[in-house]
């Protein structure tokens, strides 16, 4: 167990519609990261929080946006859902802002758009 | 249409044999490597870890060598378990860049 946890663990959704996925890190990491992971891509960066503040961008569509919370809790939202949007969205979290340490993964949330 | 699957490469060993998974990684300037696990459905797990002013370092059952002279990194696995089933891939850290570097992975298969 790595500390890090992800609700829901599995979201169905229909394609249009609005998710947010939630991540809560490691006790005292201030470092959140959201990623995607789809069959054929791998596992793809999205965005990076640090102490509430957005730190880092990487392959995130402007459909989807996040946010780091007072106390240190992320949420990815994803709106106007397509059915490529069907993936595992993982976040992991560390102690540091840069990304030279190490990052620990939550179990994922599994989202399938029908 | 349908989607296809990543080719990862696969390695076969039986219970109780060393494994070897090697990672060629892609910027001389990575100053820090990572080696995950992730089983089917789950999150990667955080193996061990090393920086580049070190050549070796071991954990419990696992050991990461760096060569940076020709940019590649292995895990090695003592006394391969069946648990040790899964997907591990190498990420790097490059001075300057926002984020880890993911590698595709390999697959490791472990036969009782």
């Amino acid at each position: 167990d790595s500390g890090v946890t992800q609700t829901p663990k599995h979201l169905i959704t229909a394609t249009g519609q609005r998710v947010t996925l939630r991540c809560s890190p490691r006790s005292g990491d201030l470092s959140v990261y959201w990623y995607q992971q789809s069959l054929d891509q791998g596992l793809q960066f999205l965005i990076q929080y640090y102490n509430g503040e957005e730190r880092a961008k990487g392959n995130i569509l402007e459909r989807f946006s996040a946010q780091q919370f007072p106390d240190l809790h992320s949420e990815l939202n994803l709106s106007s859902l397509e059915l490529g949007d069907s993936a595992l969205y993982f976040c992991a979290s560390s102690g540091y802002p840069d990304p030279g340490t190490a990052q620990y993964f939550g179990p994922g949330t599994r989202l399938t758009v029908l | 249409g349908e989607s296809v699957g990543l080719h990862l490469p696969t390695l076969s060993v039986q219970e109780g044999d060393n494994s070897i998974i090697n990672c060629a990684y892609s910027n001389s300037a990575s100053d820090y490597f990572i080696w995950y696990k992730q089983e089917s459905g789950k999150g990667p797990q955080f193996i061990i870890d090393i920086r580049s002013n070190m050549d070796k370092r071991q954990g419990q059952r696992v050991t990461v060598l760096l060569n940076k002279t020709v940019k590649h990194l292995s895990l090695q696995i003592a006394a391969t378990q069946p648990g040790d089933s899964a997907v591990y891939f190498c990420a790097e850290s490059v001075p300057g860049y926002s984020t880890l570097t993911f590698g595709k992975g390999t697959m490791l298969l472990v036969s009782p």
